[in-house]
């Protein structure tokens, strides 16, 4: 079934823990995106991808990183995770730029403890 | 800067009681207006994508409506299967999407 794999479905992390939220999409598009979702604050963008090979920082990239070295993979790293972090992530992809919307992953609820 | 605001935050109906959503925009050059619904637990899934004013499109008991400042989500005769958190998202980048809190939708039977 096409589409957005995000794993793990969970996690409970210790502060200071270093941890890569992994993302891959078999749609062949070009853009992938990174959000968290929290309570009262809605989906905010971290880092985005418009095409293999680029990157770009959203609203609240600090202490995250992404890289992507391939179409279909677009991994989130928490260098050294903090409490407020704890949060749900959503990876996104789109075909290219956001004019079609994106496909949403089933996210990970991460909590750092 | 982009901000989009949607309202109610939460809508309580009773099943058959037709309402609507509101999703008021601040984007300038406005490329596309969307709509998600999402189930807890779950990721936003994709409705509706409105392009330019005056644009209406319809799924089911939904129907989507687009001005120059706003959208609407109209629901009519809902159920309770209805019952959801509705996301509404603007771009004018073609590239990144700003996202609404959302409406929490709740029908009761």
């Amino acid at each position: 079934i096409a589409g957005i794999t995000q794993a793990p479905t969970s996690q409970i992390l210790a502060a200071g823990r270093r941890m890569t939220l992994r993302c891959t999409q078999d749609m062949r598009h070009n853009a992938m995106y990174w959000y968290r979702q929290d309570l009262g604050l809605g989906l905010r963008l971290i880092h985005y991808s418009n095409t293999a090979g680029t990157t770009g920082k959203g609203e609240v990239p600090d202490g995250y990183s992404v890289s992507r070295t391939n179409t279909d993979d677009f991994p989130l790293t928490l260098a050294s995770a903090v409490p407020s972090q704890t949060s749900v992530y959503f990876c996104a992809s789109s075909p290219t730029g956001g004019d079609y919307g994106y496909t949403f992953g089933s996210g990970t609820r991460l909590t750092v403890v | 800067e982009d901000q989009v605001t949607q309202s109610p935050e939460a809508l309580r109906l009773q099943e058959g009681e037709s309402s609507s959503l509101n999703c008021s925009y601040t984007v300038s050059g406005l490329r596309g207006l969307f709509w998600y619904r999402q189930d807890p637990g779950k990721g936003p899934e994709f409705l509706f994508t409105l392009y330019s004013a005056g644009e209406e499109k319809e799924k089911e008991r939904l129907k989507a409506t687009l001005t120059k400042k706003e959208s609407f989500l109209h629901i009519t005769a809902p159920k309770p299967e209805d019952s959801a958190t509705y996301l509404c998202a603007a771009t004018n980048s073609g590239s990144r999407l700003t996202f609404g809190e959302g409406t929490q939708l709740t029908v009761n039977p």
